[in-house]
């Protein structure tokens, strides 16, 4: 079975900190992505990859950056977390089937 | 702009009744049709997908019935179950190397 690993599963944060949220797979898809979506709400995308070295932004505009240096890993990093960034945030690799979803990291900033 | 405009935004059907929820897409490059579910905190899981050569498929309860000439597609839940209740959402892509569009999602509940 396919699967996309997303630690933490939960996290609270203080204003100001740099967080880091960690997304692996292990199925070797070139394609990921990042969504930023409020309980049962319209997902949003902030950032997506098709391999590595490559990244682009989504639609939502996000004060967050990720990187690609290894295919099975897609990190999405928050330099300065403020309490509009509490949501949770699903990663999801592509294959031809189509996506697969993590379970995401609600993510709390107080 | 939305790509993708999903209806209704919630939905109450009895069990054992049929759910039924639209989209109506404007980009007539999208040719891949999927339907995900989503279950209260977990991540959204393909359900079934159409591409725009055939009109109709079927798995199961579920079925997607595809008007290309209309521009729209829907998801038809037969016999619908109390453990169906979650949120669905259509998307739509082109080929090539584009991110699935979504719609803004429905939320089905299924009432006993």
């Amino acid at each position: 079975e396919a699967d996309i690993y997303q630690i933490p599963r939960y996290l609270v944060i203080g204003t100001g900190k740099k967080i880091t949220l960690e997304c692996s797979q292990t199925m070797g898809h070139d394609k990921m992505y990042w969504y930023q979506q409020d309980p049962g709400m319209e997902l949003h995308l902030i950032h997506y990859s098709y391999g590595v070295n490559s990244t682009e932004k989504g639609d939502l505009s996000s004060e967050s950056t990720v990187s690609r240096i290894r295919t099975e890993h897609f990190p999405l990093t928050l330099e300065s977390a403020r309490p509009s960034h509490t949501s949770q945030y699903l990663c999801a690799s592509q294959s031809a089937y189509g996506y697969t979803f993590g379970s995401g990291t609600r993510l709390t900033v107080v | 702009q939305q790509q993708v405009k999903q209806s209704p935004q919630s939905l109450i059907v009895q069990k054992g009744g049929i759910s039924i929820i639209n989209c109506a897409y404007e980009n007539t490059a999208f040719d891949y049709f999927p339907w995900y579910q989503q279950f209260p905190g977990k991540g959204p899981a393909l359900l079934i997908a159409i591409r725009p050569d055939v009109s109709e498929k079927k798995e199961g309860r579920f079925t997607i019935s595809f008007n290309k000439s209309a521009k729209q597609f829907s998801l038809h839940i037969m016999d619908s179950q109390p453990g169906d209740s979650a949120t669905y959402f259509c998307a739509a892509s082109m080929r090539g190397n584009t991110p699935l569009v979504f719609g803004k999602g429905t939320r089905l509940s299924v009432i006993a």
